[in-house]
């Protein structure tokens, strides 16, 4: 109940495509869905996440798309750049704050080819 | 502010040594987590400690593994015995209590990356 499954494990996309990641989670009471970036070397940083209230969340070229009724969310990475090749984990918990065990999903290698 | 903080961000050692992992979080911050990263299960949460105490420490795997917190401003993670399926890169993350500014956000170190031959 308390897994995400991330999908795909690896993607390569040429530059200027759309890479998507997909995540989906089964414990309806998750309502906090980040999405964490983590480049060769770093820790993750916080990316860009969405609360279940809307269906779609952009910043700059990072779009998260949310879909409740099937417990699916993804990101999509607009007019991608070699600087967008790390590795993306989405995540989800239970409250913004209230719940401390924030569940990662296993992990995106993106790589952007020039 | 000079981030999370982890020492060593290496270690290689032999099975059975005990190994140390050590942490500084963000001055401020009143969340300290420790994170597992590998490959085939990616970001597992080890434990997590609020205002120096250890709140849930479920994910730790064995009773070879033990945390501690002895201040704000400082946390371990031990492993005695280490063994070779404890090679992965331990991460730990901190973040404010709830209200401030910035407490939805896990603010990750640099990671140590354990080797056990």
């Amino acid at each position: 109940q308390q897994q995400v499954k991330q999908s795909p494990q690896s993607l390569i996309v040429q530059k200027g495509g759309i890479p998507i990641i997909n995540c989906a989670y089964e414990n309806t009471a998750f309502d906090y869905f980040p999405w964490y970036q983590q480049f060769p070397g770093k820790g993750p940083a916080l990316l860009i996440a969405i609360r279940p209230d809307v269906s779609e969340k952009k910043e700059g070229r990072f779009t998260i798309s949310f879909n409740k009724s099937a417990k699916q969310f993804s990101l999509h990475i607009m007019d991608s750049q070699p600087g967008d090749s790390a590795t993306y984990f989405c995540a989800a918990s239970i409250g913004v704050f209230g719940n401390e065990k924030l569940t990662f999903g296993t992990g995106t290698r993106l790589t952007i080819i020039p | 502010d000079a981030g999370v903080i982890q020492s060593p961000r290496h270690e290689v050692t032999e099975m059975g040594q005990e190994v140390t992992l050590r942490c500084k979080p963000i001055s401020g911050h009143d969340y300290l987590f420790w994170y597992r990263q590998t490959m085939m299960r990616g970001l597992e949460l080890l434990i997590y400690f609020n205002n120096n105490v250890p709140i849930d420490d479920s994910g730790m795997p064995e009773d070879r593994f033990s945390a501690k917190m002895p201040n704000a401003s400082f946390s371990t993670l031990k492993i005695q015995p280490s063994e070779p399926r404890d090679s992965a890169v331990y991460f730990c993350a901190s973040r404010p209590r709830q209200g401030r500014t910035g407490a939805n956000v896990l603010t990750f170190g640099a990671g140590s990356r354990l080797t056990v031959l």
